[in-house]
C-alpha cells in the first residue's frame, strides 16, 4: 500500500503558484519525501526530495511540516507544460530505489 | 542527473513471443530497477537488477516470466517472456544514485501484445 495520501485532482491558473499537498503520517525517521511528475505516460520526472528541512531547486519548493507528517510541493509560477500527474512518495532506509507509487494528483494548469 | 535510454521505445508483439528491453545509463550506478505501468495505472516495481548476481523480484513477479540481466554498472536488460495481452504495459528502467540520494527513470518502453 502507498504510504501517502494525495488529492486526486487539482486545478491551477497559469502564472499562479500551484500548491500540491501530501499526507504521510506514518513516515519513519530515515525516510525521505520524494516528488515526481509524469506527463503523457512518459517516464516519471524527478522534481525534488527532502528529509526534514524545506528544499528548493530550479523546478519547485518542498515544504515539510515540523512533525514530518505532511508536505507541500510548490510550483511557483505554473505553466501549461506543468499539467501532469504528480506523485508524492516516501522512501529510504532499506528501501532505497524501491518506490511505491500511489495514484498521485492530476494537476491541470489552465490559461 | 543520470541520463537513461531504453530500447526499443515501443513495440507490438504477438502473444507467445518474447521481447528483450535494454536500459543504458550514462554513468555507473549502484542500483538499477525495472518498473511496469499497466494502462491507466500507476507504476509497480518488478525487480531490482543486481550486478553480478540474480535479480531480486517483488511479490507477484517471477524470473521465468521476467528474466533480468545486469552485466555491468551501466546496462541492464528485462525480457518479457511468453507474452500475453495482459503484458501490454509501459516498462521503465530506473536508477538510484547514492551520491545525491536521487532516483531517475528512463523514457519507458511501450509494449502492446496482440
Amino acid at each position: 500500500d502507498a504510504k501517502t495520501t494525495q488529492p486526486p485532482s487539482m486545478d491551477c491558473a497559469e502564472g499562479r503558484a500551484a500548491n500540491l499537498p501530501c499526507n504521510h503520517s506514518t513516515i519513519s525517521g530515515n525516510e525521505y519525501v520524494y516528488w515526481y511528475r509524469q506527463i503523457h505516460s512518459q517516464g516519471p520526472q524527478y522534481i525534488i526530495h527532502g528529509l526534514k528541512n524545506n528544499e528548493t531547486n530550479e523546478m519547485a519548493s518542498l515544504i515539510i511540516t515540523e512533525d514530518r507528517k505532511s508536505s507541500t510541493l510548490i510550483l511557483p509560477h505554473a505553466t501549461l507544460r506543468d499539467t501532469a500527474v504528480y506523485y508524492c512518495i516516501v522512501a529510504g532506509g532499506t528501501s532505497y530505489g524501491k518506490l511505491t507509487f500511489g495514484q498521485g494528483t492530476i494537476l491541470t494548469v489552465h490559461p | 542527473s543520470a541520463v537513461i535510454s531504453q530500447k526499443p521505445s515501443r513495440d507490438i508483439c504477438q502473444r507467445g513471443t518474447s521481447l528483450t528491453i535494454q536500459c543504458q545509463v550514462d554513468s555507473q550506478v549502484t542500483m538499477m530497477f525495472w518498473y511496469r505501468q499497466q494502462p491507466g495505472q500507476s507504476l509497480t516495481l518488478i525487480a531490482t537488477a543486481n550486478q553480478g548476481s540474480e535479480a531480486t523480484y517483488e511479490s507477484g513477479f517471477v524470473i521465468d516470466k521476467f528474466p533480468i540481466s545486469r552485466p555491468n554498472l551501466t546496462f541492464s536488460t528485462l525480457t518479457v517472456s511468453n507474452m500475453s495481452p495482459e503484458d501490454s504495459s509501459i516498462y521503465l528502467c530506473s536508477v538510484y544514485t547514492q551520491a545525491h540520494n536521487e532516483q531517475f527513470f528512463g523514457p519507458g518502453t511501450r509494449l502492446t501484445v496482440l
